[in-house]
């Protein structure tokens, strides 16, 4: 009920093409939906992130769509450039557990010039 | 911009020995994380310490972890006796409130035990 699972693994996108990550989670505990973006060797740095009463939220290029009657949410990557390439992860923190992150498998995005 | 900052980069050590991983978090955060990420894994939450005392822990966190903040900058994770398993990558992370607040993530430390 912890796990939260994202897919596809691996995924490789054009410039200027879109990405799209999907992430699941069931434990209906979690308040708060991140994305973090890591390079090789990096700490995962937050992307963006949204709150369960939002269905949606943009910054730049980068949209959270978020269900929460799916309990689904996913990461769009519009006009993707070579500089995107990384690995991403979804995450779901529960307040009432010490604010633990869990965070799914990672999609290792490589964007082609 | 306020990081957070970990030492060493890399350690080695021998199987069953003592390691203790070091942060500094954010000046003004209140609430400090440990996660290891094994290498082309998921990152895995170990625990979470706010106001001196351990939030919560994963049942990675057994008897072998501690935390503590030994003064009022750092943080530490000390492993009292190195499993090979224990190799990974530690992450400290720091969030200035709770709930919504974001996690900052350190650089981490590679821990090879041998």
């Amino acid at each position: 009920q912890q796990q939260v699972k994202q897919s596809p693994q691996s995924l490789i996108v054009q410039k200027g093409g879109i990405s799209i990550i999907n992430c699941a989670y069931e434990n209906t505990a979690f308040d708060y939906f991140p994305w973090y973006q890591q390079f090789p060797g990096k700490g995962p740095a937050l992307l963006i992130a949204i709150r369960p009463d939002v269905s949606e939220k943009k910054e730049g290029r980068f949209t959270i769509s978020f269900n929460k009657s799916a309990k689904q949410f996913s990461l769009h990557i519009m006009d993707s450039q070579p500089g995107d390439s990384a690995t991403y992860f979804c995450a779901a923190q529960n307040k009432a557990a010490g604010n633990k992150l869990t965070f799914g498998g990672g999609t290792r995005v490589l964007v082609k010039p | 911009e306020p990081e957070v900052t970990q030492t060493p980069s890399h350690q080695v050590t021998q199987m069953g020995q003592e390691v203790i991983l070091r942060c500094v978090p954010i000046s003004n955060h209140l609430y400090f994380y440990w996660y290891r990420q094994i290498l082309g894994q998921k990152v895995e939450f170990l625990v979470s310490f706010y106001n001196n005392e351990i939030s919560e822990k994963s049942e990675i966190f057994d008897d072998q972890f501690s935390v503590e903040r030994p003064d009022g900058s750092n943080f530490t994770l000390k492993i009292r006796s190195t499993k090979l398993e224990d190799s990974a990558m530690y992450f400290c992370a720091s969030s200035e409130k709770h709930s919504t607040d974001t996690q900052y993530f350190g650089p981490g430390t590679r821990l090879t035990v041998l």
